[in-house]
């Protein structure tokens, strides 16, 4: 599986859009772009996904370069909810976390 | 709507122990994968199944065993218990026959070996 790289950490105002960069340079033609976030603890949650093509569902958007080397989630406007380690994957098949980014957001 | 339930949810062993941990995937769903996530670190893929059969290896140490029943529900055996082995242990389930599968996460079982 590619591997991805994302910053450490990130912080956001609450109401105000969350980016969340992803750099996956080494991606293959079949892989897809997964993110995933775990609350404190609890078991990681899915996002959204995507292979090239822009995508978008009721928690957030999913923003891919056309050549697929990198990619951006947005939270819309982030609440203090959304405060969470946020998982950027590529895959073929089996899913393997790498370092994620803290987001925190703040009131 | 059904969720991935794991049993026990709070272990405690000591060394050299033996411990057993039960995920029951969600209905429907042919794949179970496990994971370990130490205090402060991220999720560690151990091993996956699919259809019953393993699908892929990650770190699991030999001390751990694990299966897929014909049910579908999977155990993870844990021999030999170290302290190291301390860990939160999650299962998930997808449904993998559709070829984009999203995994869905149980609450995990927290193992601490004294």
């Amino acid at each position: 599986d590619a591997k991805t790289t994302q910053p450490p950490s990130m912080d956001c105002a609450e109401g105000r859009a969350a980016n969340l960069p992803c750099n996956h340079s080494t991606i293959s033609g079949n892989e897809y772009v997964y993110w995933y976030r775990q609350i404190h603890s609890q078991g990681p949650q899915y996002i959204i996904h995507g292979l090239k093509n822009n995508e978008t569902n009721e928690m957030a958007s999913l923003i891919i370069t056309e050549d697929r080397k990198s990619s951006t989630l947005i939270l819309p406007h982030a609440t203090l909810r959304d405060t969470a380690v946020y998982y950027c994957i590529v895959r073929v098949v089996d899913m393997r976390f790498g370092a994620g980014t803290r987001l925190t957001v703040k009131p | 709507a059904a969720g991935v339930i794991q049993s026990p949810r709070h272990l405690i062993k000591e060394k050299r122990e033996t411990a057993t941990l039960k995920c029951y995937p969600i209905p429907r769903h042919d794949t179970v994968y496990w994971y370990q996530q130490g205090p402060g670190q991220d999720p560690q893929f151990l091993i996956s199944f699919y259809e019953k059969m393993q699908s892929d290896k990650g770190s699991i140490p030999d001390r751990f065993s694990a299966q897929q029943f014909s049910d579908y529900h999977s155990e993870l055996n844990m021999s030999s218990l170290e302290l190291g082995d301390s860990a939160l242990y999650f299962c998930a389930s997808s449904y993998r026959g559709g070829g984009q599968e999203k995994l869905f996460f149980g609450s995990g079982t927290q193992l601490s070996v004294l």
